[in-house]
């Protein structure tokens, strides 16, 4: 078990729909990552907080957003969902940012969009 | 940014064997080089990682070399087991960039009893 809380483990929804995705990262870890594992492209990153703030971003989609509160845990937003979208995502979580702390992964949640 | 390339995308031993899979990556001021262990329905899972000031890290049964002229590292797993049959991913992070990770496109390594 690596620390890091993700849920829900499974989502299934329909195209044009919005969902929350919740990560809560390990004790005292203040940097969080969110990543999408699709079969044809890997892990892709796609945005990183630390202690609140945004602090990189990646290949991430105008339609999604994600944010970081003061308990530190994050929350990923996909909204106009489509097909492509249906992928697992991941959120992990690291003491500090910018110093090649270790990343330690949740379990995903698997997004099905039908 | 970073580009990680790794090879082979499949991998099939005999268990007793020795594994080995490759990574180049482009951006020479990457300095943190880290190997994930992803099984079925599991998140990915640090394995060994091995930092640029350093050229090998050993862990049992698994060894990282890094080669920074040639901009390449390598996993090696020596006397696998079918326990070892999973996807392994490289990565690479540069400081610079807030410490995310670019991840290769991942070796599914298959165990044969």
């Amino acid at each position: 078990d690596s620390g890091v809380t993700q849920t829900p483990k499974h989502l299934i929804t329909a195209t044009g729909q919005r969902v929350t995705l919740r990560c809560s990262p390990r004790s005292g870890d203040l940097s969080v990552y969110w990543y999408q594992q699709s079969l044809d492209q890997g892990l892709q990153f796609l945005i990183q907080y630390y202690n609140g703030e945004e602090r990189a971003k990646g290949n991430i989609l105008e339609r999604f957003s994600a944010q970081q509160f003061p308990d530190l845990h994050s929350e990923l937003n996909l909204s106009s969902l489509e097909l492509g979208d249906s992928a697992l995502y991941f959120c992990a979580s690291s003491v500090v940012a910018g110093q090649n702390e270790k990343l330690f992964f949740g379990s995903g949640t698997q997004l099905s969009v039908l | 940014g970073e580009n990680v390339e790794q090879h082979p995308s499949t991998l099939s031993v005999q268990e007793g064997d020795s594994a080995v899979i490759k990574c180049t990556y482009s951006d020479s001021a990457s300095n943190y080089f880290p190997w994930y262990k992803q099984e079925l329905g599991k998140g990915p899972q640090l394995i060994i990682d091995i930092r640029s000031n350093v050229g090998e890290k050993k862990d049992q049964r698994i060894a990282v070399t890094l080669n920074k002229t040639a901009k390449h590292f390598s996993l090696h797993i020596t006397e696998t087991q079918p326990e070892d049959s999973a996807v392994y991913f490289c990565a690479a992070s540069l400081k610079a960039a807030g410490n995310k990770l670019t991840f290769g496109g991942g070796t599914r390594v298959l165990v044969k009893p």
